[in-house]
């Protein structure tokens, strides 16, 4: 498997509260991504990364930031969480964007804004 | 990026193969055909990839249409550990972004 950490797993955070999710790998990857997923919508991109300090928006980035100063690090965070936040957010790494890659996803961090 | 239509969901015989189709009609030459898979609440997982020619590998095989239109996933024998959400995503191999968009998937319920 490849090495590719959510952290937390889960967290549960009050509305108005700012939260940071971490991705974490091993890989030296190049790309690394952030997605939430909601009941009936799949997988939607929210930022990525295709370097560090090479970041840019995806589908949903209202109300979320990211950062990344080094490779292995990718950070997502929820200026001030609300509801609609509540959601599962994976994390993904991929080496290049050709022929022989695979994205390879983390576990998930269940987040909970009450 | 090309955008991809999946049926919502397909039933399939255990041990028997499984054919998911996907329509990518406005592809552009130098997009891929990736295929991913979500079994109940993990993160995806690959499958299989493919530009032009069919592709096979130890999971599955990649049927592209000579137009590159539509392509089918084939699971050769189903097993009840196959059910799960499966995607169909093109993705830019000239693209320096490599961001991956995802669809609804086609949820495939394996059945004994």
């Amino acid at each position: 498997d490849a090495g590719i950490t959510q952290s937390p797993r889960h967290k549960v955070t009050e509305t108005g509260t700012p939260v940071t999710l971490r991705c974490h790998q091993t890989e030296n990857h190049r790309y690394m991504y952030w997605y939430r997923q909601d009941p009936g919508h799949g997988l939607r991109l929210i930022h990525y990364s295709y370097g560090v300090k090479d970041t840019d928006k995806g589908e949903v980035s209202d109300g979320y930031s990211v950062s990344r100063s080094k490779t292995e690090d990718f950070l997502l965070t929820l200026e001030s969480a609300t509801s609609s936040q509540t959601s599962v957010y994976f994390c993904a790494i991929s080496e290049r964007v050709d022929i022989n890659t695979e994205a390879f996803f983390g576990q998930g961090t269940r987040l909970t804004v009450v | 990026d090309a955008k991809t239509t999946q049926p919502t969901s397909m039933d399939c015989a255990e041990g028997r193969a499984a054919n998911l189709p996907c329509n990518h009609s406005t592809i552009s030459g130098n997009e891929y055909v990736y295929w991913y898979r979500q079994i109940h609440s993990q993160g995806p997982q690959y499958i299989i990839h493919g530009l032009k020619n069919n592709e096979t590998n130890e999971m599955a095989s990649l049927i592209i249409t000579e137009d590159r239109k539509s392509s089918t996933l084939i699971l050769p024998h189903a097993t009840l550990r196959d059910t799960a959400v499966y995607y169909c995503i093109a993705v830019d191999g000239s693209s320096n972004t490599g961001k991956l968009i995802f669809g609804q998937g086609t949820t495939l319920q394996v059945k004994p």
